[in-house]
């Protein structure tokens, strides 16, 4: 079946931009985790939904990173004023529940100028 | 806060030879599950193995093994017979099943190269 899907795959913007980036967790998960990756750097915990509400979001760094899940599917994570320390990969992950395990999808390299 | 160090940033194997890979972690929790991911570079992450910390026995997948010792905090992972498209980049992750979040606590990474 199929996995979890993000898009865009690559995204360049400019200093001080708006982004949005895009999950389609694989259906039927009701957790979904979106991770953020530095260069060099194993992947940090951003936020946890468990359905449509944020279960745990004190990894987000500020208040310029914000991430919605309305109908607990797809998730937009979202970025504002973008500033060149934002650029890493961010990778979305979803399971079905606590003990079980997390499947990622191939992120999206956000880039910015 | 539980962390996970992976003391290795680059390891090189021998085609068909073996390899281990290092990993630590630091917790008071007794319930929790470690993780060993691959990550080639098409970037998604990829389950390799993972140890409920309740279960004695070492856990295997064909050809990758760990041993973990719980009172030492230490997980690695070993790939036998070693084959070119073992190459990328592992990720150690620790995950405590309660408190909320369930969220995967990851390393800094150990880059694997499989040599001819």
């Amino acid at each position: 079946g199929a996995g979890v899907s993000q898009t865009p795959s690559n995204k360049v913007t400019e200093k001080g931009k708006y982004v949005e980036l895009r999950c389609d967790p694989i259906s039927g998960h009701t957790a979904l985790y979106w991770y953020r990756q530095s260069l060099g750097q194993g992947p940090e915990f951003l936020i946890y939904f468990q359905g449509t509400g944020a279960a745990d979001d004190s990894g987000l760094p500020n208040d310029r990173f914000f991430a919605v899940r309305p109908e607990g599917s797809v998730s937009t994570l979202k970025i504002q004023r973008t500033e060149r320390g934002d650029s890493a990969v961010y990778l979305c992950a979803s399971s079905t529940g606590v003990r079980s395990p997390l499947h990622f999808g191939n992120g999206t390299r956000l880039t910015v100028t | 806060a539980q962390t996970v160090t992976q003391s290795q940033p680059e390891m090189s194997v021998q085609e068909a030879e073996t390899v281990t890979l290092s990993c630590t972690y630091d917790t008071s929790e007794s319930d929790y599950y470690l993780f060993w991911y691959k990550q080639p570079p098409s970037r998604q992450m990829i389950l390799v193995i993972r140890q409920e910390a309740y279960k004695q026995q070492n856990a295997t997948e064909n050809r990758f093994s760990v041993n973990f010792q719980k009172a030492a905090k230490s997980f690695s992972l070993k790939i036998s017979d070693s084959q070119l498209g073992d190459a990328a980049m592992y990720f150690c992750a620790y995950r405590q099943p309660q408190g909320g979040s369930e969220k995967l606590v990851f390393g800094k990474g150990t880059k694997l190269t499989v040599n001819p």
